[in-house]
């Protein structure tokens, strides 16, 4: 079974700072995306950005950019220059094909502050 | 391109009682997924389905069930409702086989008294 740990449940950046959020996971797959979703107060859940786990290069996404270790089973989200409007939850999510499902960890809330 | 639309967006059911929820994916997406988030759980996996076949399910009671339609549209269907079953349901599709890319919902905020 997969797991997922994020083991900021807050976290908190002024605005125009970087923020890291992190995420460690657990699967015995070898063939997996990763994945951090936004949900921000409306409850819509809104991709942020996607990794694949074959690809070495970390993906980026505007101001948002990830660090995959793959060994370590680890994947952050750099988010550069933080907005009021990235304030939300922000959930890690691996997928593998062999269960066709997303896990979700708890999540980590972000405050952006003046 | 319309989005993932869920509907209805809020429904105030009975204990006892049985409701029917509905998810309409984005034009030529085939696969649906089902997550049930509360505030004790957080996120967890209902079923998948692709081309109208259920490919995954979780760890629910078998009160919940779901189907896909030729047309993609999915519905879900929880009967004999509990207070615990209270929670916002998400929706999410995905094009192919793999969800590479999935889109959610709004969600459809459930509340059972």
């Amino acid at each position: 079974a997969q797991t997922v740990t994020q083991s900021q449940p807050e976290m908190s950046v002024q605005e125009a700072e970087t923020v890291t959020l992190s995420c460690t996971y657990d699967t015995s797959e070898s063939d997996y995306y990763l994945f951090w979703y936004k949900q921000p107060p409306s409850r819509q859940m809104i991709l942020v950005i996607r990794q694949e786990a074959y690809k070495q290069q970390n993906a980026t996404e505007n101001r948002f950019s990830v660090n995959f270790q793959k060994a370590a089973k680890s994947f952050s989200l750099k988010i550069s220059d933080s907005q009021l409007g990235d304030a939300a939850m922000y959930f890690c999510a691996p997928y593998t094909g062999t269960a066709s499902k997303l896990t979700f960890g708890t999540g980590t809330r972000l405050q952006v502050t003046l | 391109k319309a989005g993932v639309t869920q509907t209805p967006r809020y429904l105030i059911k009975t204990r006892g009682q049985q409701v029917t929820l509905s998810c309409s994916p984005i034009s030529g997406h085939r696969s649906v997924s089902w997550y049930q988030q509360t505030p004790g759980q957080g996120l967890q996996f209902l079923f998948e389905y692709f081309s109208e076949t259920q490919r995954n399910k979780g760890n629910f009671p078998g009160r919940f069930s779901g189907r896909q339609f030729s047309n993609s549209r999915s519905e879900m269907n929880v009967s004999t409702l509990e207070l615990g079953d209270s929670a916002l349901y998400l929706c999410a599709s995905a094009q192919g086989a793999q969800n590479t890319e999935a889109f959610f919902g709004q969600g459809t905020r459930l509340t059972v008294v």
